[in-house]
């Protein structure tokens, strides 16, 4: 079946720094999405991208939906304390019913 | 606040009891579905309705049971389960059918022991 490889599986950081996680397949999607889960709660999504070369922004965060459909990546600017948590990007095939995720990002930061 | 609503939040059950989750909807999505999250893991697929109707099932064992009463519930019945089947449980839904681009949105989840 699809699989997503997202990068990195984990990051420490300070307060402060800029982030970026990216995601990608071996097959395109037509659909791009990143969500946010902390303990406890469900994925929150974050930013929706549906077309190729797409750049959208969400406050501090960045996403783009790659050229070639097969790629994502995900920026968060200036990071603060509440940024901590696993982020998921997820994506949808042509005429796909289900989300293909990725193994999330684990983000963790430093005062 | 979610608008994805699951009762109970959390659950204990014996290997033989029989017990429901449930999940509601008001934002007038007609596809929802049900995850099970191990934890560090990313959500893996259960079910999918669409229409009120299942459209996918992943190979799920019987002791799983669906059911979708109306277009804002979905309930997932339970039985004879494993402690493997230990997770978060997630319930999402999405705007039109399920083969739609529109994103999913999930709840909150209810956590899930097996003793």
């Amino acid at each position: 079946g699809q699989q997503l490889n997202q990068s990195p599986q984990s990051m420490f950081i300070q307060e402060g720094e800029d982030v970026s996680m990216n995601c990608t397949s071996s097959s395109i999607f037509n659909t791009w999405l990143w969500y946010k889960q902390d303990p406890g709660e469900g994925p929150v999504l974050l930013i929706a991208l549906y077309k190729a070369g797409e750049l959208t922004s969400n406050g501090r965060l960045t996403a783009q939906f790659g050229i070639t459909r097969k790629d994502s990546f995900l920026n968060i600017s200036a990071s603060i304390p509440s940024d901590v948590g696993i982020y998921f990007c997820a994506g949808q095939a042509p005429g796909a019913q289900k989300l293909v995720f990725g193994q999330g990002t684990r983000l963790t930061i430093n005062p | 606040d979610t608008e994805v609503t699951q009762t109970p939040k959390h659950l204990v059950m014996g290997m033989t009891n029989k017990k429901s989750l449930k999940c509601e909807q008001h934002m007038g999505h007609r596809a929802m579905y049900w995850y099970k999250q191990k934890a560090k893991k990313p959500p893996e697929l259960m079910f999918v309705y669409s229409y009120e109707k299942l459209s996918i099932n992943e190979s799920v064992p019987s002791r799983f049971s669906p059911e979708c009463p109306n277009s804002s519930l979905l309930n997932l019945h339970l039985h004879a389960l494993q402690p493997e089947d230990s997770a978060l449980y997630l319930c999402a839904s999405s705007q039109e059918g399920a083969g739609s681009l529109q994103p999913q949105h999930f709840g909150d989840g209810t956590r899930l022991s097996i003793l």
